[in-house]
Protein backbone atom coordinates (compact mmCIF):
# COMPACT_ATOMS: atom_id res chain seq x y z
CA UNK A 1 0.00 0.00 0.00
CA UNK A 2 1.34 3.59 -0.81
CA UNK A 3 2.06 5.89 1.49
CA UNK A 4 0.19 8.53 0.10
CA UNK A 5 -3.06 7.60 -2.09
CA UNK A 6 -5.11 10.20 -3.95
CA UNK A 7 -8.88 9.87 -5.19
CA UNK A 8 -9.87 9.74 -8.25
CA UNK A 9 -7.13 8.68 -10.35
CA UNK A 10 -8.85 10.68 -13.17
CA UNK A 11 -11.69 13.36 -13.15
CA UNK A 12 -13.53 14.42 -15.77
CA UNK A 13 -16.37 16.95 -14.91
CA UNK A 14 -18.29 20.36 -16.82
CA UNK A 15 -17.20 23.59 -16.72
CA UNK A 16 -18.36 25.80 -13.73
CA UNK A 17 -18.91 22.35 -11.32
CA UNK A 18 -17.29 22.08 -7.66
CA UNK A 19 -14.14 19.84 -7.69
CA UNK A 20 -13.01 17.71 -4.87
CA UNK A 21 -9.68 16.10 -4.91
CA UNK A 22 -8.56 13.90 -1.98
CA UNK A 23 -5.92 12.49 -0.44
CA UNK A 24 -4.88 10.29 2.36
CA UNK A 25 -1.80 9.05 4.05
CA UNK A 26 -0.53 6.65 6.40
CA UNK A 27 2.78 8.09 7.87
CA UNK A 28 3.26 11.29 10.60
CA UNK A 29 3.69 14.33 8.58
CA UNK A 30 5.45 17.59 8.89
CA UNK A 31 3.65 19.05 6.51
CA UNK A 32 1.18 18.45 3.06
CA UNK A 33 1.47 19.62 -0.32
CA UNK A 34 -0.96 20.15 -3.23
CA UNK A 35 0.99 20.59 -6.26
CA UNK A 36 0.22 21.51 -9.97
CA UNK A 37 1.39 20.07 -13.82
CA UNK A 38 0.02 21.51 -16.68
CA UNK A 39 0.62 19.24 -19.53
CA UNK A 40 3.94 19.54 -20.66
CA UNK A 41 5.28 21.86 -17.98
CA UNK A 42 6.77 22.27 -14.95
CA UNK A 43 4.92 21.99 -11.10
CA UNK A 44 3.53 24.39 -9.10
CA UNK A 45 3.17 24.46 -5.38
CA UNK A 46 -0.23 25.47 -4.87
CA UNK A 47 -0.24 24.63 -1.27
CA UNK A 48 1.63 23.84 1.76
CA UNK A 49 -0.33 22.95 5.04
CA UNK A 50 -0.02 21.52 8.23
CA UNK A 51 -3.27 22.51 10.08
CA UNK A 52 -6.59 23.44 8.96
CA UNK A 53 -7.34 25.46 5.67
CA UNK A 54 -6.23 27.59 3.38
CA UNK A 55 -8.03 29.64 0.65
CA UNK A 56 -6.27 31.03 -2.76
CA UNK A 57 -8.77 32.34 -5.30
CA UNK A 58 -10.64 29.62 -6.33
CA UNK A 59 -8.76 27.01 -4.88
CA UNK A 60 -9.07 25.70 -0.80
CA UNK A 61 -7.41 22.98 0.48
CA UNK A 62 -8.15 21.57 3.90
CA UNK A 63 -6.39 19.07 6.34
CA UNK A 64 -7.17 16.78 9.29
CA UNK A 65 -4.80 15.67 10.50
CA UNK A 66 -5.86 13.24 12.88
CA UNK A 67 -7.93 11.76 10.46
CA UNK A 68 -4.35 11.85 8.31
CA UNK A 69 -6.36 13.09 5.35
CA UNK A 70 -6.95 16.39 3.04
CA UNK A 71 -8.66 17.49 0.25
CA UNK A 72 -8.05 20.29 -2.61
CA UNK A 73 -11.52 21.95 -4.01
CA UNK A 74 -12.09 23.82 -7.17
CA UNK A 75 -14.91 25.88 -6.96
CA UNK A 76 -16.67 27.44 -10.25
CA UNK A 77 -13.87 25.08 -12.24
CA UNK A 78 -12.55 26.40 -15.43
CA UNK A 79 -10.67 24.36 -18.45
CA UNK A 80 -7.60 26.08 -17.86
CA UNK A 81 -7.53 24.18 -14.07
CA UNK A 82 -7.32 20.98 -16.74
CA UNK A 83 -4.28 19.49 -15.23
CA UNK A 84 -2.75 17.21 -12.88
CA UNK A 85 -2.91 17.31 -8.83
CA UNK A 86 -0.42 15.52 -6.85
CA UNK A 87 -0.29 15.87 -3.48
CA UNK A 88 2.99 15.47 -1.31
CA UNK A 89 3.65 14.84 2.38
CA UNK A 90 6.71 15.82 4.15
CA UNK A 91 7.54 13.08 6.77
CA UNK A 92 8.44 14.74 10.55
CA UNK A 93 11.58 14.98 11.08
CA UNK A 94 13.00 14.43 7.43
CA UNK A 95 12.89 16.68 4.67
CA UNK A 96 12.17 13.80 1.87
CA UNK A 97 8.53 14.68 -0.01
CA UNK A 98 6.58 11.32 -0.50
CA UNK A 99 4.18 11.65 -3.16
CA UNK A 100 0.78 10.56 -4.14
CA UNK A 101 0.27 9.13 -8.16
CA UNK A 102 -1.86 12.61 -8.99
CA UNK A 103 -4.92 12.86 -10.06
CA UNK A 104 -5.75 14.37 -13.87
CA UNK A 105 -8.33 16.37 -13.48
CA UNK A 106 -10.32 17.55 -17.14
CA UNK A 107 -12.80 20.57 -17.03
CA UNK A 108 -14.70 20.57 -20.45
CA UNK A 109 -16.34 23.65 -21.22
CA UNK B 1 14.54 35.29 -11.69
CA UNK B 2 14.31 33.27 -8.96
CA UNK B 3 13.65 30.00 -8.48
CA UNK B 4 14.97 26.45 -9.77
CA UNK B 5 16.63 26.44 -13.11
CA UNK B 6 16.77 23.19 -15.07
CA UNK B 7 19.07 22.64 -18.31
CA UNK B 8 18.15 20.69 -20.64
CA UNK B 9 14.20 20.77 -21.35
CA UNK B 10 14.56 18.02 -23.76
CA UNK B 11 17.38 15.54 -24.66
CA UNK B 12 17.81 11.90 -26.42
CA UNK B 13 20.74 9.86 -25.88
CA UNK B 14 21.74 6.61 -27.35
CA UNK B 15 21.99 3.25 -24.87
CA UNK B 16 25.14 3.77 -23.50
CA UNK B 17 25.84 7.48 -24.30
CA UNK B 18 26.85 9.59 -20.56
CA UNK B 19 25.39 12.84 -19.42
CA UNK B 20 24.49 15.64 -16.81
CA UNK B 21 21.39 17.46 -16.35
CA UNK B 22 21.84 20.60 -14.20
CA UNK B 23 20.20 22.29 -11.30
CA UNK B 24 21.18 25.87 -10.29
CA UNK B 25 18.29 27.38 -7.25
CA UNK B 26 19.68 30.92 -6.10
CA UNK B 27 17.13 30.80 -3.01
CA UNK B 28 20.28 29.77 -0.91
CA UNK B 29 17.83 26.84 -0.02
CA UNK B 30 19.69 23.95 2.10
CA UNK B 31 17.84 21.01 0.30
CA UNK B 32 18.09 20.05 -3.33
CA UNK B 33 16.78 16.49 -4.51
CA UNK B 34 16.20 15.02 -7.73
CA UNK B 35 13.08 12.85 -9.01
CA UNK B 36 12.07 11.26 -11.71
CA UNK B 37 7.66 10.71 -13.01
CA UNK B 38 7.01 8.39 -15.03
CA UNK B 39 3.44 7.27 -16.26
CA UNK B 40 1.00 5.75 -13.88
CA UNK B 41 3.35 6.62 -11.01
CA UNK B 42 4.56 9.12 -8.37
CA UNK B 43 7.42 10.95 -8.33
CA UNK B 44 10.18 9.42 -7.25
CA UNK B 45 13.19 10.08 -5.53
CA UNK B 46 16.50 9.54 -6.91
CA UNK B 47 19.12 11.30 -4.98
CA UNK B 48 19.36 14.42 -2.57
CA UNK B 49 21.77 16.69 -0.50
CA UNK B 50 21.02 18.42 2.45
CA UNK B 51 23.65 20.74 1.74
CA UNK B 52 26.47 21.05 0.11
CA UNK B 53 29.28 18.70 0.44
CA UNK B 54 26.65 16.34 1.28
CA UNK B 55 24.56 13.72 -0.63
CA UNK B 56 22.38 10.40 -0.19
CA UNK B 57 20.42 8.14 -2.03
CA UNK B 58 16.79 8.09 -2.68
CA UNK B 59 14.21 5.60 -3.36
CA UNK B 60 16.33 4.87 -7.10
CA UNK B 61 19.40 5.66 -7.10
CA UNK B 62 21.11 3.05 -9.48
CA UNK B 63 22.28 4.46 -12.74
CA UNK B 64 22.99 7.94 -11.66
CA UNK B 65 25.32 10.37 -9.70
CA UNK B 66 25.62 13.28 -7.79
CA UNK B 67 27.39 15.86 -6.22
CA UNK B 68 26.72 19.12 -4.37
CA UNK B 69 30.15 21.47 -4.75
CA UNK B 70 28.45 24.07 -4.02
CA UNK B 71 24.92 25.48 -2.51
CA UNK B 72 23.32 26.49 -5.59
CA UNK B 73 23.78 23.65 -7.83
CA UNK B 74 22.80 19.81 -8.09
CA UNK B 75 23.54 18.18 -11.52
CA UNK B 76 22.35 14.43 -11.78
CA UNK B 77 24.93 12.33 -14.28
CA UNK B 78 23.61 9.27 -16.10
CA UNK B 79 26.83 7.11 -16.49
CA UNK B 80 25.49 4.86 -18.99
CA UNK B 81 21.92 5.53 -20.72
CA UNK B 82 19.59 2.98 -20.50
CA UNK B 83 16.27 2.91 -22.10
CA UNK B 84 14.77 2.40 -18.47
CA UNK B 85 15.97 6.00 -18.02
CA UNK B 86 13.48 7.34 -20.14
CA UNK B 87 11.27 10.06 -18.15
CA UNK B 88 11.25 13.14 -17.06
CA UNK B 89 13.09 14.44 -14.32
CA UNK B 90 12.57 16.89 -12.06
CA UNK B 91 14.95 18.80 -9.62
CA UNK B 92 13.51 20.57 -6.36
CA UNK B 93 15.12 22.88 -3.76
CA UNK B 94 13.27 23.57 -0.20
CA UNK B 95 14.30 25.56 2.80
CA UNK B 96 13.69 24.48 6.43
CA UNK B 97 11.15 26.55 8.56
CA UNK B 98 10.52 25.22 12.20
CA UNK B 99 10.97 22.34 10.34
CA UNK B 100 8.19 22.45 7.43
CA UNK B 101 9.45 21.70 4.11
CA UNK B 102 8.44 24.30 1.27
CA UNK B 103 9.11 22.66 -2.26
CA UNK B 104 10.29 24.94 -5.57
CA UNK B 105 10.63 22.44 -8.45
CA UNK B 106 12.26 22.99 -12.03
CA UNK B 107 10.56 23.10 -15.09
CA UNK B 108 11.63 19.44 -16.29
CA UNK B 109 13.90 17.84 -18.50
CA UNK B 110 12.30 15.32 -20.63
CA UNK B 111 14.89 12.35 -21.64
CA UNK B 112 14.35 9.83 -23.82
CA UNK B 113 17.23 6.57 -24.50
CA UNK B 114 16.81 5.09 -27.67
Amino acid sequence: KNEVEQSPQNLTAQEGEFITINCSYSVGISALHWLQQHPGGGIVSLFMLSSGKKKHGRLIATINIQEKHSSLHITASHPRDSAVYICAVGRQGAQKLVFGQGTRLTINP
Amino acid sequence: NAGVTQTPKFQVLKTGQSMTLQCAQDMNHEYMSWYRQDPGMGLRLIHYSVGAGITDQGEVPNGYNVSRSTTEDFPLRLLSAAPSQTSVYFCASSYTLTGVPEAFFGQGTRLTVV
